[in-house]
């Protein structure tokens, strides 16, 4: 089965740090893009960035709200990518996804595998 | 940034009737590679995460089923749901791909009437 799962989320306070994982199984990981994206209850969607995949040279992005603060790595030989998460802010809480995206004409270009989500909370 | 606009917020339609939903890209998604559009469309029910229902626009994902079909070129696009079902109320969600960063439109409930 195709699946992305998630951990790492929980309850952090302001300015602390937090690392989640995306375990990948059933495909090949390393062909893929990784994207994070989030959701604050009853919000929308926010992409919070991506890494690319080999071919690609790990490129990374971030959206504006979490560039300089997050970091996004993967480790193509565990079948994982990372969102490292550093000052953190009350904002950030939300609901955090990992999706697969394929690139070029060949694939969708679009998130078709995404992981349950993990949790996680800024407060004091 | 490319700004994606979705309209209308919330949708309340009779099962069996129409659905109807726009998603406007402030700047054109068409892909000249192959010149096809980098938009997709996305459900999500309470409590899941999304679920690709379109991808380029208008290629729908495999076992979606196919009153759900996608249109539009360029800059200006639709969801259109040909005869609603109760399992399809849903927040709907379009988002391109054109270039980063990646967005989405602020998403469409869809209701039963």
């Amino acid at each position: 089965e195709v699946q992305l799962v998630e951990s790492g989320g929980g309850l952090v306070q302001p300015g602390g740090s937090l690392k989640l994982s995306c375990v990948a199984s059933g495909f090949t990981f390393s062909d893929y893009a990784t994207h994070w994206v989030r959701q604050a209850s009853g919000k929308g969607l926010e992409w919070v960035g991506r890494i690319r995949n080999k071919a690609n040279n790990y490129a990374t992005a971030y959206g504006a709200s979490v560039k300089g603060r997050f970091t996004i790595s993967r480790d193509d030989s565990k079948d994982t990518a990372y969102l490292q998460m550093d000052s953190l802010e009350t904002e950030d809480t939300a609901v955090y996804s990992c999706a697969r995206l394929g690139e070029g004409v060949a694939l969708k270009n679009a998130f078709d595998v995404w992981g349950q989500g993990t949790m996680v909370t800024v407060s004091s | 940034d490319i700004v994606v606009t979705q309209s209308p917020d919330s949708l309340a339609v009779s099962l069996g009737e129409r659905a109807t939903i726009n998603c406007k890209s402030s700047q054109s998604v068409l892909y000249s590679s192959n010149n096809k559009n980098r938009l997709a469309w996305y459900q999500q029910k309470a409590g899941q995460p999304p679920k690709l229902l379109i991808h380029w626009a208008s290629t729908r994902e495999s076992g979606v089923p196919d009153r759900f079909s996608g249109s539009g070129s360029g800059t200006d696009f639709t969801l259109t749901i040909s005869s609603l079902q109760a399992e399809d109320v849903a927040v709907y969600y379009c988002q391109q791909y054109y270039s980063s960063p990646v967005t989405f439109g602020g998403g469409t409930k869809v209701e039963i009437k």
